[in-house]
């Protein structure tokens, strides 16, 4: 089963806007990790955020995590068509060593 | 470096056949991760090294799935009767430690259709 259900399934926007990604997840985690995948180059780590962490940045990208939701957000600023991609979440469970990963949110940048 | 990489890049097969897919880490890596990924859908958890030994199986769908890591570096996910439902793309990852605590690399995947 999956843990982490990203929202919304899909989103088309123009470039130079923001994209906001949101992800919810069912159990208490230790971190929560975001993931991207295109056709060339695979799934990519984009950014790791701890439990006792509320705001992480990276660049063009910033993640939330507010536990007593149990949810997440990434928001990429300033879209570039090379933006286009599936972004996933994924997720471990308190006591467990591996990643579930969410069904993505698939992100179309147009020029 | 060289990143994670997996053979073959494609495999086409027939039902009740057996199949072998084959991943090599990036050197050094301790854990080894096998994910299957289905249209449409996230990558999905098989089973987990650490070292040389599966930590954790609980993904592997079947008895028909198995996986060994016999020197701690390359990795072998065999499939045995495999069935129309098995096509997708198997995905490895590799990281330094445990999966929880770091990005994990992932290969570029090994798309299985069984005709």
């Amino acid at each position: 089963s999956q843990q982490g259900e990203e929202d919304p399934q899909a989103l088309s926007i123009q470039e130079g806007e923001n994209a906001t990604m949101n992800c919810s997840y069912k159990t208490s985690i230790n971190n929560l990790q975001w993931y991207r995948q295109n056709s060339g180059r695979g799934l990519v780590h984009l950014i790791l955020i701890r439990s006792n962490e509320r705001e992480k940045h990276s660049g063009r990208l910033r993640v939330t995590l507010d536990t007593s939701k149990k949810s997440s957000s990434l928001l990429i600023t300033a879209s570039r068509a090379a933006d286009t991609a599936s972004y996933f979440c994924a997720t471990d469970a308190e006591g467990y060593s591996t990643l579930t990963f969410g069904k993505g949110t698939m992100l179309l940048v147009s020029p | 470096g060289a990143g994670v990489s997996q053979t073959p890049s494609n495999k086409v097969t027939e039902k009740g056949k057996y199949v072998e897919l084959r991943c090599d880490p990036i050197s050094g890596h301790t854990a080894l991760y096998w994910y299957r990924q289905s249209l449409g859908q996230g990558p999905e958890f098989l089973i987990y090294f650490q070292g040389t030994g599966a930590a954790d199986d609980s993904g592997l769908p079947n008895d028909r799935f198995f996986a060994v890591r016999p020197e701690g570096s390359v990795s072998t996910l065999k499939i045995q009767r495999t069935e129309r439902g098995d096509s997708a793309v198997y995905l490895c990852a590799s990281s330094p430690g445990l999966a929880f605590d770091n990005e994990q690399f992932f290969g570029p995947g090994t798309r299985l259709t069984v005709l």
